[in-house]
């Protein structure tokens, strides 16, 4: 069974670096999804991503945040200057409609 | 505005006892509804979904779940929780039906006592 993938599974980066996220999603889907989840708290949307341009995006996903899909396969979030609260654990997800199917996510350490 | 609520942080049970989980939501419209499974260092795993219909649903491992309108709930069920289950479970609602969003609510640790 197809499953979404993510790397780097860890990343530990200075304040102020850029980092950038990497999925690869099932094929077949349409619809793409950036989470996030800070150490004991909700996890909260960020963005989706459909036809090649975003859809919807919250108001976490300010200036600093980025996503594309250059090639049609990886579906990557790039922060551009990385904070101290942007440490988390970052989930892409995909789907065809009402489904989403989670990746095993990024757990992102901005020191 | 729309929102999730679990009201229990942490639940313990006994491995063969049965489970119940509670989920609430706040939505304006008919909200499709998940349970979303995440064992340590795993991603988020589908348990089941509600969208219409049968109000009872059944999922993988054994799990269901039952969403009564009249109360905004989608309580997650199992008539007998293996130690394998211990896990963070999520309730979430979906916005619309097409790419919307997921809203989470904040996770009910499970742990299972041999």
């Amino acid at each position: 069974e197809p499953e979404v993938t993510q790397t780097p599974s860890h990343q530990v980066t200075q304040m102020g670096q850029e980092v950038i996220l990497r999925c690869v999603p099932i094929s077949n889907h349409l619809y793409f999804y950036w989470y996030r989840q800070i150490l004991g708290q909700k996890v909260e949307f960020l963005v989706s991503f459909y036809n090649n341009e975003i859809s919807e995006k919250s108001e976490i996903f300010d200036d600093q945040f980025s996503v594309e899909r250059p090639d049609g396969s990886n579906f990557t979030l790039k922060i551009r200057s990385t904070k101290l609260e942007d440490s988390a654990m970052y989930f892409c997800a995909g789907g065809q409609g009402e489904t989403q199917y989670f990746g095993p996510g990024t757990r992102l350490l901005v020191l | 505005a729309q929102s999730v609520t679990q009201p229990d942080i942490h639940i313990t049970v006994s491995e063969g006892a049965s489970l119940e989980l509670r989920c609430n939501y706040s939505y304006g419209a008919t909200p499709y509804l998940f349970w979303y499974v995440q064992s340590p260092g795993q991603g988020l795993q589908l348990l089941l979904k509600y969208f219409s219909g049968d109000t009872l649903v059944q999922g993988i491992k054994g799990f269901e779940a039952e969403f009564k309108r009249s109360q905004s709930s989608f309580n997650l069920r199992k008539p007998s929780v293996h130690w394998s289950d211990a896990a963070e479970y999520f309730c979430a609602v979906g916005t619309h039906n097409q790419g919307g969003k997921l809203i989470f609510g904040q996770g009910t640790e499970l742990s299972v006592k041999p």
